[in-house]
Protein backbone atom coordinates (compact mmCIF):
# COMPACT_ATOMS: atom_id res chain seq x y z
CA UNK A 1 0.00 0.00 0.00
CA UNK A 2 1.30 3.39 -0.77
CA UNK A 3 1.95 5.41 2.38
CA UNK A 4 1.70 9.15 2.58
CA UNK A 5 2.54 10.75 5.74
CA UNK A 6 2.44 13.85 7.48
CA UNK A 7 4.23 15.62 10.41
CA UNK A 8 1.49 16.56 12.11
CA UNK A 9 -2.68 16.25 12.07
CA UNK A 10 -3.04 19.40 14.15
CA UNK A 11 -1.32 22.18 14.34
CA UNK A 12 -1.35 25.80 16.07
CA UNK A 13 0.72 28.61 15.58
CA UNK A 14 0.77 32.44 16.14
CA UNK A 15 0.44 35.29 13.24
CA UNK A 16 4.33 35.83 11.89
CA UNK A 17 5.63 32.87 12.91
CA UNK A 18 7.53 30.70 10.21
CA UNK A 19 5.53 27.21 9.97
CA UNK A 20 6.93 24.06 8.01
CA UNK A 21 4.75 21.30 7.46
CA UNK A 22 6.51 18.09 6.04
CA UNK A 23 5.63 15.12 3.65
CA UNK A 24 7.15 11.91 3.64
CA UNK A 25 5.96 9.11 0.72
CA UNK A 26 7.26 5.83 0.89
CA UNK A 27 6.56 4.52 -2.92
CA UNK A 28 9.31 6.10 -5.04
CA UNK A 29 6.85 8.36 -6.61
CA UNK A 30 7.78 11.21 -9.01
CA UNK A 31 5.33 13.61 -8.18
CA UNK A 32 4.32 15.36 -5.31
CA UNK A 33 1.08 17.49 -4.54
CA UNK A 34 0.49 20.46 -1.91
CA UNK A 35 -3.52 21.20 -1.74
CA UNK A 36 -5.15 23.43 0.67
CA UNK A 37 -8.83 22.49 1.72
CA UNK A 38 -11.54 25.19 2.98
CA UNK A 39 -15.19 24.23 2.92
CA UNK A 40 -17.20 25.57 -0.44
CA UNK A 41 -13.74 26.03 -2.18
CA UNK A 42 -13.05 22.57 -2.48
CA UNK A 43 -9.25 21.32 -3.20
CA UNK A 44 -7.05 23.88 -4.36
CA UNK A 45 -3.36 23.29 -5.83
CA UNK A 46 -0.58 25.44 -4.09
CA UNK A 47 2.43 23.68 -5.26
CA UNK A 48 3.91 21.12 -6.95
CA UNK A 49 6.86 18.69 -7.47
CA UNK A 50 7.96 16.39 -10.67
CA UNK A 51 11.25 16.06 -9.73
CA UNK A 52 13.40 16.22 -6.88
CA UNK A 53 14.70 20.34 -6.82
CA UNK A 54 12.02 21.29 -8.92
CA UNK A 55 8.56 22.90 -8.24
CA UNK A 56 6.27 24.78 -9.53
CA UNK A 57 3.29 27.19 -8.77
CA UNK A 58 -0.10 25.67 -8.26
CA UNK A 59 -3.23 27.90 -8.80
CA UNK A 60 -2.92 29.67 -5.02
CA UNK A 61 1.00 29.96 -4.17
CA UNK A 62 1.33 33.49 -2.92
CA UNK A 63 2.26 33.29 0.72
CA UNK A 64 4.01 29.41 0.37
CA UNK A 65 7.00 28.31 -0.81
CA UNK A 66 8.00 25.05 -0.84
CA UNK A 67 11.11 22.08 -0.54
CA UNK A 68 11.80 19.18 -2.22
CA UNK A 69 15.87 18.17 -1.33
CA UNK A 70 14.86 14.25 -1.49
CA UNK A 71 12.39 12.27 -3.78
CA UNK A 72 10.21 11.12 -0.83
CA UNK A 73 10.24 14.75 0.80
CA UNK A 74 8.12 17.63 -0.24
CA UNK A 75 8.11 20.62 2.16
CA UNK A 76 5.42 23.55 2.49
CA UNK A 77 6.69 26.53 3.97
CA UNK A 78 4.18 29.48 4.84
CA UNK A 79 7.44 32.32 5.21
CA UNK A 80 5.12 34.49 7.49
CA UNK A 81 1.66 32.74 9.08
CA UNK A 82 -1.42 34.87 8.48
CA UNK A 83 -5.03 33.95 9.44
CA UNK A 84 -6.13 33.16 6.25
CA UNK A 85 -3.87 30.35 6.13
CA UNK A 86 -5.91 28.70 8.73
CA UNK A 87 -6.98 25.56 6.55
CA UNK A 88 -6.20 21.98 6.22
CA UNK A 89 -3.31 21.17 4.48
CA UNK A 90 -3.11 17.54 2.16
CA UNK A 91 -0.30 16.61 0.66
CA UNK A 92 -0.34 14.03 -2.00
CA UNK A 93 2.07 11.77 -4.66
CA UNK A 94 1.50 9.71 -7.62
CA UNK A 95 3.47 7.99 -9.99
CA UNK A 96 3.53 9.07 -13.64
CA UNK A 97 2.31 5.41 -14.57
CA UNK A 98 -1.16 5.29 -12.61
CA UNK A 99 -1.66 9.39 -12.86
CA UNK A 100 -4.22 8.98 -9.80
CA UNK A 101 -2.69 10.68 -6.92
CA UNK A 102 -2.42 9.07 -3.19
CA UNK A 103 -3.23 11.47 0.17
CA UNK A 104 -1.78 11.81 3.30
CA UNK A 105 -4.09 12.70 6.15
CA UNK A 106 -4.01 16.08 6.25
CA UNK A 107 -2.93 18.90 8.60
CA UNK A 108 -5.09 21.13 10.17
CA UNK A 109 -3.46 24.47 10.85
CA UNK A 110 -4.75 27.35 12.75
CA UNK A 111 -2.73 30.39 12.60
CA UNK A 112 -3.87 33.00 15.60
CA UNK B 1 -10.38 25.00 -19.83
CA UNK B 2 -10.34 22.14 -18.05
CA UNK B 3 -12.56 22.15 -15.50
CA UNK B 4 -15.11 19.44 -13.02
CA UNK B 5 -18.68 20.43 -11.81
CA UNK B 6 -20.72 18.45 -9.23
CA UNK B 7 -23.91 20.23 -9.36
CA UNK B 8 -24.92 18.78 -5.93
CA UNK B 9 -23.60 19.59 -2.77
CA UNK B 10 -25.32 17.39 -0.68
CA UNK B 11 -27.34 13.93 -1.56
CA UNK B 12 -29.36 12.08 1.13
CA UNK B 13 -30.50 8.58 0.67
CA UNK B 14 -31.76 6.03 2.82
CA UNK B 15 -29.63 2.71 4.30
CA UNK B 16 -30.28 -0.02 1.23
CA UNK B 17 -31.02 2.01 -1.46
CA UNK B 18 -29.17 2.98 -4.02
CA UNK B 19 -27.06 6.04 -4.36
CA UNK B 20 -26.05 8.59 -7.41
CA UNK B 21 -23.09 11.18 -6.74
CA UNK B 22 -23.16 13.43 -9.76
CA UNK B 23 -20.28 14.60 -11.63
CA UNK B 24 -19.42 16.55 -15.20
CA UNK B 25 -16.30 17.42 -16.99
CA UNK B 26 -15.00 19.58 -19.63
CA UNK B 27 -11.49 18.26 -21.19
CA UNK B 28 -9.52 18.63 -24.37
CA UNK B 29 -8.99 14.95 -25.47
CA UNK B 30 -9.63 12.03 -24.13
CA UNK B 31 -10.74 12.69 -20.31
CA UNK B 32 -9.11 10.79 -17.19
CA UNK B 33 -11.54 11.02 -14.17
CA UNK B 34 -11.23 9.87 -11.10
CA UNK B 35 -13.45 9.49 -7.62
CA UNK B 36 -12.36 10.34 -4.17
CA UNK B 37 -14.10 9.79 -0.86
CA UNK B 38 -13.38 11.84 2.64
CA UNK B 39 -14.08 10.79 6.05
CA UNK B 40 -14.28 13.46 7.92
CA UNK B 41 -10.72 15.22 9.63
CA UNK B 42 -8.92 12.31 6.82
CA UNK B 43 -6.83 12.58 3.63
CA UNK B 44 -8.84 11.71 0.03
CA UNK B 45 -8.85 8.36 -0.10
CA UNK B 46 -8.47 6.38 -3.90
CA UNK B 47 -11.66 5.07 -4.92
CA UNK B 48 -11.84 4.55 -8.97
CA UNK B 49 -10.53 6.03 -11.94
CA UNK B 50 -11.25 5.74 -15.84
CA UNK B 51 -8.74 6.18 -18.42
CA UNK B 52 -10.01 3.86 -21.50
CA UNK B 53 -12.03 0.83 -22.14
CA UNK B 54 -15.14 -0.30 -20.58
CA UNK B 55 -17.20 2.33 -19.78
CA UNK B 56 -18.47 0.70 -16.44
CA UNK B 57 -15.34 1.03 -13.87
CA UNK B 58 -15.87 -0.69 -10.30
CA UNK B 59 -13.66 0.39 -7.68
CA UNK B 60 -13.27 -0.19 -3.85
CA UNK B 61 -16.05 -0.40 -1.49
CA UNK B 62 -18.19 -1.70 -3.87
CA UNK B 63 -19.06 1.60 -5.75
CA UNK B 64 -19.02 1.90 -9.05
CA UNK B 65 -19.17 4.58 -11.93
CA UNK B 66 -19.80 5.31 -15.59
CA UNK B 67 -18.12 7.14 -17.90
CA UNK B 68 -20.39 8.72 -20.21
CA UNK B 69 -18.70 10.25 -23.18
CA UNK B 70 -21.89 12.12 -24.87
CA UNK B 71 -23.15 13.84 -22.04
CA UNK B 72 -19.27 14.23 -20.53
CA UNK B 73 -20.36 12.65 -17.03
CA UNK B 74 -18.84 10.28 -15.14
CA UNK B 75 -21.29 9.86 -12.06
CA UNK B 76 -20.91 7.52 -8.92
CA UNK B 77 -22.96 4.67 -8.11
CA UNK B 78 -23.72 1.66 -5.16
CA UNK B 79 -26.56 -0.32 -5.82
CA UNK B 80 -27.35 -0.69 -2.12
CA UNK B 81 -26.12 2.42 0.37
CA UNK B 82 -24.68 2.39 3.84
CA UNK B 83 -24.65 4.52 6.97
CA UNK B 84 -20.70 3.83 6.59
CA UNK B 85 -20.80 5.50 2.60
CA UNK B 86 -21.37 9.19 4.52
CA UNK B 87 -18.35 11.19 3.65
CA UNK B 88 -17.27 13.61 1.40
CA UNK B 89 -16.83 12.63 -2.31
CA UNK B 90 -14.79 14.38 -4.84
CA UNK B 91 -14.82 13.96 -8.99
CA UNK B 92 -11.33 15.07 -10.38
CA UNK B 93 -10.32 15.15 -14.24
CA UNK B 94 -6.59 15.25 -15.06
CA UNK B 95 -5.22 17.93 -17.06
CA UNK B 96 -4.02 16.24 -20.56
CA UNK B 97 -0.33 17.92 -20.86
CA UNK B 98 0.96 14.73 -22.55
CA UNK B 99 3.04 12.56 -21.29
CA UNK B 100 3.22 10.99 -17.49
CA UNK B 101 2.57 14.74 -15.65
CA UNK B 102 -0.97 15.86 -15.30
CA UNK B 103 -2.00 17.68 -12.58
CA UNK B 104 -5.22 16.62 -10.95
CA UNK B 105 -8.61 19.17 -10.97
CA UNK B 106 -10.85 18.27 -8.45
CA UNK B 107 -14.77 19.10 -8.43
CA UNK B 108 -15.93 21.10 -5.01
CA UNK B 109 -17.10 17.98 -3.11
CA UNK B 110 -20.32 16.31 -2.26
CA UNK B 111 -21.20 15.23 0.75
CA UNK B 112 -23.09 12.03 0.50
CA UNK B 113 -25.90 11.43 3.56
CA UNK B 114 -26.75 8.03 4.45
CA UNK B 115 -29.64 7.19 6.99
CA UNK B 116 -30.50 4.45 8.72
Amino acid sequence: DVKVTQSSRYLVKRTGEKVFLECVQDMDHENMFWYRQDPGLGLRLIYFSYDVKMKEKGDIPEGYSVSREKKERFSLILESASTNQTSMYLCASSSGRLYEQYFGPGTRLTVT
Amino acid sequence: AQSVAQPEDQVNVAEGNPLTVKCTYSVSGNPYLFWYVQYPNRGLQFLLKYITGDNLVKGSYGFEAEFNKSQTSFHLKKPSALVSDSALYFCAVRENYGGSQGNLIFGKGTKLSVKP
